[in-house]
């Protein structure tokens, strides 16, 4: 069973557009959010978060939007830089007793184009 | 500050042999947890340590264990390999104040199981 689900394994855009990444989770005790950028046999490195609190999150040029009523969360990137290509991970974390336990999505390829 | 520093970086093994994976955290840090990375089932959490304590566990079998040391440097041991062990193993850091903090996570290390 699948709690949080990136449904698309690949996007491509163009340098200078706006990669939109999606994630969508089953678990309502979820309530804090994650993306991770991965590169290959290197460990994942953290972008952003966001708590259920709050429905958006920015930090430069990544911004996360959740939608709880949906159990949705988006990561935008604007604008897109070819650096940017690697594989992005969604992650959840929910309750005092899951410390340290994240729980992933399957990942999205983002390629971004020159 | 250092990053969270895994060894070896690469290692093959053969069937029933056992194996021993070493994390050190990022300075300050006091909560390390292990994630197994496949093609097939993505990124899955393991178990999480926290001040030599085994604080939270995933489904893994017991021939995956590990523990912590008084210095917050983590151990993870896989007795008896299996083919479908081979993976990436990926340590990562906390300051362990509870969930929802960001983890980070050290760059892994690379299991062939022959």
């Amino acid at each position: 069973d699948q709690q949080v689900k990136q449904n698309s394994p690949s996007l491509s855009v163009q340098e200078g557009r706006i990669s939109i990444l999606n994630c969508d989770y089953t678990n309502s005790m979820f309530d804090y959010f994650l993306w991770y950028k991965k590169y290959p046999a290197e460990g994942p490195t953290f972008l952003i978060s966001i708590s259920s609190i709050k429905d958006k999150n920015e930090d430069g040029r990544f911004t996360v939007f959740l939608n709880k009523s949906a159990k949705h969360l988006s990561l935008h990137i604007v604008p897109s830089q070819p650096g940017d290509s690697a594989v992005y991970f969604c992650a959840a974390n929910g309750g005092s007793s899951n410390t340290g336990k994240l729980i992933f999505g399957q990942g999205t390829t983002l390629q971004v184009k020159p | 500050k250092a990053g969270v520093t895994q060894t070896p970086r690469y290692l093959i093994k053969t069937r029933g042999q056992q194996v021993t994976l070493s994390c050190s955290p990022i300075s300050g840090h006091r909560s390390v947890s292990w994630y197994q990375q496949t093609p097939g089932q993505g990124l899955q959490f393991l178990f999480e340590y926290f001040s030599e304590t085994q604080r939270n566990k995933g489904n893994f079998p017991g021939r995956f264990s590990g523990r912590q040391f008084s210095n917050s440097r983590s151990e993870m041991n896989v007795s008896t390999l299996e083919l479908g062990d081979s993976a990436l193993y990926l340590c990562a850091s906390s300051d362990g104040e509870g969930y929802g903090e960001k983890l980070f996570f050290g760059s892994g290390t690379q299991l062939s199981v022959l």
